[in-house]
């Protein structure tokens, strides 16, 4: 069966960085982009882009460019996002997801947070 | 900002049927709009895709419809576990979600 088994919840300081892990397994992986979404606390849901699994090509929101870095390793099937120059603010659960037009199945979330 | 306004909340008693309206510039672009429940503290699920489609495994008491630039997701026959947070999302090049609505069950 489709799964996307995210790594664990991250305490950092501000200013370091995190990497943020996405391992797919049940389908090809090539096959679907894998999209990144943020939740901050109490509040809505986020796009910040996605990668195009077959080129590696990122795109990114507008509001996510500058510190943030969608990768793969296609021999893990694994997605990665890298935020750099952590702010308070940047603070959240952030989940991948697979998506073809729509966002069928989704990673459980991994927790972000940023305090010194 | 959203791109896609929702209702904040929206309520009703069990059995009743209660509609989530979705509005934005990018309904009704094309068929790229769906909806997703989450639970407090779990991922979302897709709950209907492509305007008024289910998932395997989504109740049929779920359904989409869409006119104009808005969308909507009507629950039927209303359970305690539809208690949740639902998001309009919109596909049209860019990626856009609703700010969320908070179903209560009375």
């Amino acid at each position: 069966q489709v799964q996307l088994e995210q790594s664990g919840s991250e305490l950092k300081a501000p200013g370091a960085s995190v990497k943020v892990s996405c391992r797919a397994s049940g389908y090809a992986f090539n096959t679907f982009s894998i999209n990144w979404v943020r939740q901050a606390p109490g509040r809505g849901l986020e796009w910040m882009g996605w990668i195009n699994t077959f080129t590696a090509n990122p795109i990114y929101a507008p509001d996510f460019t500058g510190r943030f870095v969608f990768s793969l390793d296609t021999s893990l099937t694994t997605a990665y996002l890298q935020i750099n120059n952590l702010r308070p603010d940047d603070t959240a659960v952030y989940f991948c997801a697979r998506e073809i037009k729509h966002f069928d199945f989704w990673g459980q979330g991994t927790r972000v947070t940023v305090s010194s | 900002q959203s791109a896609l306004t929702q209702p904040a909340s929206v309520s009703g008693s069990p059995g009743q049927s209660i509609i989530i309206s979705c509005t934005g510039p990018t309904i009704g672009a094309n068929e790229y709009v769906s909806w997703f429940q989450q639970h407090p503290g779990k991922a979302p699920q897709l709950m209907i895709y492509e305007v008024d489609n289910r998932p395997s495994g989504i109740s049929n008491r779920f359904s989409g419809s869409m006119s104009g630039n808005t969308a909507s997701l009507t629950i039927s026959g209303l359970q305690a576990e539809d208690e949740a947070d639902y998001y309009c999302h919109s596909y049209a090049g860019i990626v856009r979600f609703g700010g969320g609505t908070r179903v209560t069950v009375l």
